[in-house]
Order: C-alpha cells, then sequence, then structure tokens
C-alpha cells in the first residue's frame, strides 16, 4: 500500500539559511499534519490543512510556512533556521471522513549547523 | 492547555515478560490514540480506542480506555525483542478539531532484553 512520501529524507543546512521539506500524503487523504521531534522528545504538532486549507496550528514559529497545493502535497518553509531548529521533521496524512488515525511518513532530519 | 502524562518514561524487561504504559489527561478526551516508533523509525498508529471503558485486543496487546475517558493503558503480554521501540498515547489536541492536532504523551521506551 501507498505510504506518506518526504522528501529530502536528510538535509543539512547553515544558520539563516532556509529550508523546504516536502510531503506526499497518501492517495485520496484530504488532511496533511506537520510535527517536529526532538531528540528524546514526543511530535509536536506545527500545522495542519484540510482540502488546502489551513485547519490548525501548533507551536509553529513565525519563521516557518507550510501550504497545501491542489495535487495535495505539503510543503514546509523554514527560513532564518537556527540551531534548534534541528529535529526530525514528520509530514503525516489521514482521510478526515474514515477515522481519527494519521499515517506518518519517513521523517526529514534537519540538521542546522 | 491540554497535556497528556504517560508513565513510565523507560522500562527494561526480560523477553517473556509483560509490559504497561499508562497514560492520563487533564481533560477529558474523545478519543485516545496509540502509535509506536521503532528506532530511527516514524510514529507507526497501532488503535484508536473512543468509548468510555473500550478494551480492544491486538493479538498479545491490550489497550485499555478508562470510565471517566481521562485515562489509558497498553499492556503487552510475553514480550518479544520485535516489541522494542517507544509507545506514544496521543488524544486530540487542546483548542483543536476533532480531526486536527495530536498531543502526545511523552512516550515510553521499551527495552526487551532476549
Amino acid at each position: 500500500a501507498a505510504g506518506v512520501i518526504q522528501s529530502p529524507r536528510h538535509l543539512i543546512k547553515e544558520k539563516r539559511e532556509t529550508a523546504t521539506l516536502k510531503c506526499y500524503p497518501i492517495p485520496r487523504h484530504d488532511t496533511v499534519y506537520w510535527y517536529q521531534q526532538g531528540p528524546g522528545q514526543d511530535p509536536q504538532f506545527l500545522i495542519s490543512f484540510y482540502e488546502k486549507m489551513q485547519s490548525d496550528k501548533g507551536s509553529i514559529p513565525d519563521r516557518f510556512s507550510a501550504q497545501q497545493f491542489s495535487d495535495y502535497h505539503s510543503e514546509l518553509n523554514m527560513s532564518s533556521l537556527e540551531l534548534g531548529d534541528s529535529a526530525l521533521y514528520f509530514c503525516a496524512s489521514s482521510l478526515r471522513a474514515i477515522a481519527y488515525e494519521q499515517y506518518f511518513g519517513p521523517g526529514t532530519r534537519l540538521t542546522v549547523t | 492547555g491540554q497535556q497528556v502524562m504517560q508513565i513510565p518514561q523507560y522500562q527494561h524487561v526480560q523477553e517473556g515478560e509483560d509490559f504497561t504504559t499508562y497514560c492520563n489527561s487533564s481533560t477529558t478526551l474523545s478519543n485516545i490514540q496509540w502509535y509506536k516508533q521503532r528506532p530511527g523509525g516514524h510514529p507507526v498508529f497501532l488503535i484508536q480506542l473512543v468509548k468510555s471503558g473500550e478494551v480492544k485486543k491486538q493479538k498479545r496487546l491490550t489497550f485499555q480506555f478508562g470510565e471517566a475517558k481521562k485515562n489509558s493503558s497498553l499492556h503487552i503480554t510475553a514480550t518479544q525483542t520485535t516489541d522494542v521501540g517507544t509507545y506514544f498515547c496521543a488524544g486530540p489536541g487542546a483548542g483543536g478539531t476533532s480531526y486536527g492536532k495530536l498531543t502526545f504523551g511523552q512516550g515510553t521506551i521499551l527495552t526487551v532484553h532476549p
């Protein structure tokens, strides 16, 4: 079965640079979520989209922005990167009309040096 | 804000022993989900509980949702080395829609010694 695809899998950036993370949800899933997971921590919700509209917002810094496109893929844009942004970034998708469960992608490991 | 507390933080067991992790919320939850994350992997959905007092089983795993819908537990019978990983409970985030953000517990890291 198709899973959530994230790219790139690994990304190394320097402070103050920008990064773009991409997420391709499971086909026919209408909701996309972004989470940030620091080392040894639980995933922290950043933002979600339902049918290309922002549906919920969490602890996402103003330096970050995200959107969902007409083909349902989503991008997380991160600017003015800081050392503390180094983390695993997960995208998850779900089908709102069916169930609550979220299917996570493999994640993008961002390292800011 | 809403918090989901999970204990214990770590659990080391010998293969064949049982394992239980507990989750408590400060508020009533409409539902609770459980996820497993293997080392270096991503969270994988295990189950969702919705009804008060609900009990669900998946082979050696038993999930319970408290009567007040504020606590939940995951019990694994006769652990195997394949059970190694971090187990997270997650509830709907405060202020979010029912289909929105998840608030995760801190997770319980399970190690199984063969």
